[in-house]
């Protein structure tokens, strides 16, 4: 089963607005992942973090790896319809060297 | 450049089948992995191949197996199918690299599975 906690589950929110998702572990993680996916679509690749600590921006999306190494958060500024779609964080356990570990998403849907 | 692909887009069969999904990689890469994705849920790890080699598993039964062939291609099989392998199955390969270059994995759209 899943084993990082992702919140929200879902997000409403107006266009222009700043959104922040983020994911949590019990565990140590060496690399937190970033992806979105589509309808009808695999998950695409948003940001990569390796380092504690580190803060990465890939345009609106900036995302940070936690501290601690056993969180991370995603922000996305000023939201546009096409952000619309589910966010996934996935990570790197430090005892596993080639299993990623998948959030359950969160959920952004842009209000009318 | 052509991303990954994967065959068949859909599919449906009964419980007991057997069923073989298909995956071909970015060129150039020679790592293929294998997801298992429920509706409403993130992917599952169920398989990595790296030059024909079974790098890691994931908590499946043995019902699951997978292969990778010499031009990089994958195949993912699963044996007397269960209500519960109804799922969307993604495969991903990953640029040749270090270790980072596992992680930053390229997905295709997924083979949808129907089991009755």
């Amino acid at each position: 089963g899943q084993q990082l906690n992702q919140s929200p589950q879902s997000m409403f929110i107006q266009e222009g607005e700043d959104v922040s998702m983020n994911c949590t572990s019990s565990s140590i993680f060496n690399t937190w992942l970033w992806y979105k996916q589509d309808p009808g679509e695999g998950p695409v690749l948003l940001i990569a973090l390796y380092k504690a600590g580190e803060l990465t921006s890939n345009g609106r999306l900036t995302a940070q790896f936690g501290i601690t190494r056993k969180d991370s958060f995603l922000n996305i500024s000023a939201s546009i319809p096409s952000d619309v779609g589910i966010y996934f964080c996935a990570g790197q356990r430090r005892d596993s060297n080639y299993q990623l570990i998948w959030g359950a998403g969160t959920k952004l849907i842009i209000k009318p | 450049d052509a991303g990954v692909t994967q065959s068949p887009t859909h599919l449906i069969k009964t419980r007991g089948q057997q069923v073989t999904l298909r995956c071909s990689p970015i060129s150039g890469h020679k790592s293929v992995s294998w997801y298992q994705q429920v509706l409403g849920q993130g992917p599952q790890f169920i398989f990595q191949y790296y030059e024909k080699e079974e790098r890691g598993r994931g908590n499946f039964p043995d019902r699951f197996s997978a292969r990778q062939f010499p031009n990089y291609s994958s195949e993912l099989n699963v044996n007397a199918l269960l209500l519960g392998d109804s799922a969307l199955y993604l495969c991903a390969s990953s640029p040749p690299g270090g270790a980072r270059s596992y992680n930053e994995q390229f997905f295709g759209p997924g083979t949808r599975l129907t089991v009755l």
